[in-house]
């Protein structure tokens, strides 16, 4: 398997609901990004966590970094119909350079 | 305040033919970095470049790929002969330091006929 698994591969919630996303990945890294990809579109930098953060806020999204267990998970409270998009998280890390390795992708799908 | 700028969007090649892809990246921003993304996968590192110098080119093809950053003007990704595995979005990114914020183009989703 590779650097920076996402999981769910899909997953279907109503408006309103939390969805909470997952990666996991295998070498030390120095930062962790979440992006979104709203289809046949490009990429939309969400956050960024560094290795020494645990968590990180920016309006509904929290983000979490467990460097131990090698996983960050995102956190959309409140979802809306507009947050129906694939989510990647990306790694870039001490041997890989400032190269990001992206997971394959949760597609998040927010039922009015 | 433009974000990168990739061109064209949407690229249709016969095989055999060339495919050149465009990467403006954010005023002031010297790193970019090429990403191919195939139907419902992931991103895929290709090649890293700072102005004028390829830094990684570990995930680029030996074979008919090249890329470029001049001093002057957009990175080129170049794509010799094209197969219809060639077929694919490629997106360029942009950042102003090692370890920054990436910030990704539209991406050109080029079709190989």
């Amino acid at each position: 398997s590779q650097q920076g698994e996402e999981d769910p591969q899909a997953l279907s919630i109503q408006e309103g609901e939390n969805a909470t996303m997952n990666c996991s990945y295998k070498t030390s890294i120095n930062n962790l990004q979440w992006y979104r990809q709203n289809s046949g579109r490009g990429l939309v930098h969400l956050i960024l966590i560094r290795s020494n953060e645990r968590e990180k806020h920016s309006g509904r999204l929290r983000v979490t970094l467990d460097t131990s267990k090698k996983s960050s998970s995102l956190l959309i409270t409140a979802s809306r119909a507009a947050d129906t998009a694939s989510y990647f998280c990306a790694t870039d890390g001490e041997t890989s350079g400032s190269r990001l390795t992206f997971g394959e992708g949760t597609q998040l799908t927010v039922n009015p | 305040n433009a974000g990168v700028m990739q061109n064209p969007r949407h690229l249709v090649r016969r095989r055999g033919q060339e495919a050149r892809l465009r990467c403006s990246p954010v005023k002031g921003h010297s790193h970019v970095y090429w990403y191919r993304q195939l139907p419902e996968e992931g991103l895929k590192f290709m090649v890293y470049l700072q102005k004028e110098n390829i830094i990684d080119e570990s995930g680029m093809p030996k074979e008919r790929f090249s890329a470029e950053f001049p001093k002057e003007g957009p990175s080129i990704l170049r794509i010799q002969q094209v197969v219809r595995g060639d077929s694919a979005a490629y997106f360029c990114a942009s950042s102003p330091n090692i370890g920054g914020e990436a910030f990704f183009g539209q991406g050109t989703r080029l079709t190989v006929v």
